[in-house]
């Protein structure tokens, strides 16, 4: 399975914009790039999924670089709630069932 | 519409004993993974099914992790018998489809403490 690289930890502040990055170098061009998060005491929650365009959804939108080896995640105004660990994943089309890995995650905290 | 359904939320035993979790997917979610989530450390996939049958395993210890999905739908984990490392959260996800373009939706998992 691919390989995702993102920093631990990150800080924002209370209603200005997040930028989460992840680099997946050795991506492949059947790889889609998803992204869950982890809110506390939670279960992992589907955050947004692009393969080579930039998406946009009522959460969050995904910015894809043009070689595909790095992505980032953008939370538009970030709130209290959105402090939660925050999973990039590669998810492999010719893979059967698609298996969804976990890494470390970055843990996001939000600052009032 | 009915979430991921886990059960027990907490469950604490004696090592060597052994334990059992529940889970109920979406109705319909043909995909239904385990994960083993460590305090500190992202989720684990230990088995993955489509339907009734196991698409991998690969990472599940099966000379004391057992599991099975009864006709496709409810879906079983099994320790026995339970180590101290085996303390984590098991968490129970299911999907539509196994495809790529699909999301996983999760239960709020069963925290397990071995004693």
């Amino acid at each position: 399975d691919a390989k995702t690289t993102q920093p631990n930890s990150m800080e924002s502040n209370e209603e200005e914009p997040v930028h989460l990055p992840c680099n997946h170098s050795t991506i492949s061009g059947t790889d889609y790039i998803h992204w869950y998060r982890q809110l506390p005491s939670q279960g992992p929650e589907y955050v947004i999924h692009g393969l080579t365009s930039n998406v946009n959804n009522r959460m969050a939108s995904l910015a894809i670089a043009e070689d595909r080896k790095s992505s980032t995640l953008i939370l538009h105004r970030a709130t209290l709630r959105d402090a939660a660990v925050y999973y990039c994943i590669l998810r492999d089309t010719g893979n059967q069932g698609g298996k969804l890995i976990f890494g470390q995650g970055t843990e996001l905290s939000v600052k009032p | 519409e009915a979430g991921v359904a886990q059960s027990p939320r907490y469950k604490i035993i004696e090592k060597r004993q052994s334990v059992a979790f529940w889970c109920n997917p979406i109705s319909g979610h043909a995909t239904l993974y385990w994960y083993q989530q460590i305090l500190g450390q992202g989720p684990k996939l230990l088995i993955q099914f489509q339907n009734n049958g196991v698409v991998d395993d690969s990472q599940l210890p099966k000379d004391r992790f057992s599991a099975e999905r009864l006709k496709g739908v409810d879906s079983t984990l099994k320790i026995q018998p339970a180590k101290l490392e085996d303390s984590a959260v098991y968490l129970c996800a299911s999907s539509l489809t196994p495809g790529v373009n699909t999301e996983a939706f999760f239960g709020q998992g069963t925290r397990l403490t071995v004693v």
